[in-house]
């Protein structure tokens, strides 16, 4: 069965940068792009970017530009979310998300991971 | 990219069908069939409920219906049940291959 698992929370010092890791298993990972979401506490979901596992391409949402990198490891079928300058406003859970071709929907996510940022 | 705009809260009892609304424009909603709609439930990940506007995923139930006019989707519940209390969220494909999530709807099942 098709799984995201991530890697587990993370406090970090503002200024610092965190490393979110998302392990795909259950399909052929070069076959989807996979997403990165997150959710401030009780707050929408909020779209950070996208990776194209297959080959390489990715598309980053303006709020992010210049702070996120997304980066993919096909041999272990993982996909980081690296976010730096983090600020309080960056605490969030931040989930993984697999998209359907060509729906654009998303259909399975991963179990989320909370960043909290704090001194 | 402005986030979609939903209502902020719906409700309704037991049996009833709802609707919640989902507002763009012409680069997201209004310009694209590439709509959908998730539940989520406190301290989950959302779920997939419609994709395309209209189309129902595998396992999800036939009392969960999507539509699209002009820049304003929607998802409609019908035969409401105390398990639909839960937020709902629309998002869309927006011109040059971004995402944008609306605000969400909170539905109490009265």
């Amino acid at each position: 069965q098709v799984q995201l698992v991530q890697s587990g929370a993370e406090v970090k010092m503002p200024g610092a940068l965190v490393k979110v890791s998302c392990k795909a298993s259950g399909y052929i990972f070069t076959a989807h792009v996979l997403h990165w979401v997150r959710q401030a506490p009780g707050q929408g979901p909020e779209w950070m970017g996208w990776i194209n596992t297959g080959n390489g391409n990715r598309k980053y949402s303006q709020t992010f530009q210049g702070r996120i990198t997304i980066t993919t490891d096909t041999s272990a079928s993982v996909v980081y979310m690296e976010l730096n300058s983090l600020t309080s406003g960056d605490t969030a859970v931040y989930y993984c998300a697999r998209e359907i071709g060509l729906a654009r929907s998303f259909d399975y996510w991963g179990q989320g991971t909370l960043v909290t940022v704090s001194s | 990219q402005s986030a979609l705009t939903q209502p902020a809260s719906v409700s309704g009892s037991p049996g009833q069908s709802i609707t919640i609304s989902c507002t763009g424009t012409s680069a997201d909603v209004g310009g694209y069939d590439h709509v959908s709609w998730y539940q989520q439930h406190p301290g989950k990940a959302p779920k997939l409920l419609i994709s395309d506007v209209t189309n129902r995923p595998s396992g999800v139930s036939n009392r969960f219906s999507g539509s699209k006019s002009g820049n304003t989707a929607s998802l409609t519940i019908s035969g409401l049940r105390p398990e639909d209390e839960a937020d709902y969220y629309c998002t869309s494909y927006v011109t040059g291959a971004s995402r944008v999530f609306g605000g969400g709807t909170r539905l109490t099942v009265l």
